[in-house]
């Protein structure tokens, strides 16, 4: 049960260009999309977050994308640094509730080349 | 900035043996959580705890699992008879508010069950 995927496990991007990292969703409910890095040895650092009120987000290089009807989200990294490589996990949240699960796809690894 | 800490970060442990992971959440955080990500997979919810019970788990959160919070600072989850594959990385989160806020993650605990 997939409710949140990540299609590509790994990206190369040289530095300074663009990365795009994409994800996709299935279930309607989810209301808040998050962006986490995760390198080796370490646990998921948040990096972005979007509310389902919203089209784009933006805080310094990232920039996280929505687009509801298609049940899309996107993360895009200008410049790209060597130090971004790392995996990247997208997460959703779910509307309602007390609860806070949230269901994470399977992570894209980014390698930025020098 | 305040962390999420986890110990030990490294477990190794007989098929059978119990084992008990820590973890002390932000200290003004109200909600806690514990995920797991086996290798080359995603991050898996399971369990979230507020007030001092359950709020809600996953099927994965048998009854071999088990969480408390015995004090004020910590956040321990119990395996009462490891299996081969509980071996994994265990993370535990916590959040201040629920509403559209990110989670903090620690940066796990590798289990490793032989």
């Amino acid at each position: 049960d997939q409710q949140v995927k990540q299609n590509s496990p790994s990206l190369s991007v040289q530095e300074g260009r663009i990365s795009i990292l994409n994800c996709d969703y299935t279930n309607s409910m989810f209301d808040y999309f998050l962006w986490y890095k995760k390198y080796p040895a370490e646990g998921p650092t948040f990096l972005i977050s979007i509310s389902s009120i919203k089209d784009k987000n933006e805080d310094g290089r990232f920039t996280v994308f929505l687009n509801k009807s298609a049940k899309h989200l996107s993360l895009h990294i200008v410049p790209s640094q060597p130090g971004d490589s790392a995996v990247y996990f997208c997460a959703a949240k779910g509307s309602g509730g007390s609860n806070y699960k949230l269901t994470f796809g399977k992570g894209t690894l980014l390698t930025v080349n020098p | 900035e305040p962390e999420v800490t986890q110990t030990p970060s490294h477990q190794v442990t007989q098929m059978g043996q119990e084992v008990i992971l820590r973890c002390v959440p932000i200290s003004n955080h109200l909600y806690f959580y514990w995920y797991r990500q086996i290798l080359g997979q995603k991050v898996e919810f399971l369990v979230s705890f507020y007030n001092n019970e359950i709020s809600e788990k996953s099927e994965i959160f048998d009854d071999q699992f088990s969480v408390e919070r015995p004090d004020g600072s910590n956040f321990t989850l119990k395996i009462r008879s490891t299996k081969l594959e509980d071996s994994a990385m265990y993370f535990c989160a916590s959040i201040g508010q629920v509403v559209n806020s990110p989670l903090h993650f620690g940066n796990g605990t590798r289990l490793t069950v032989t």
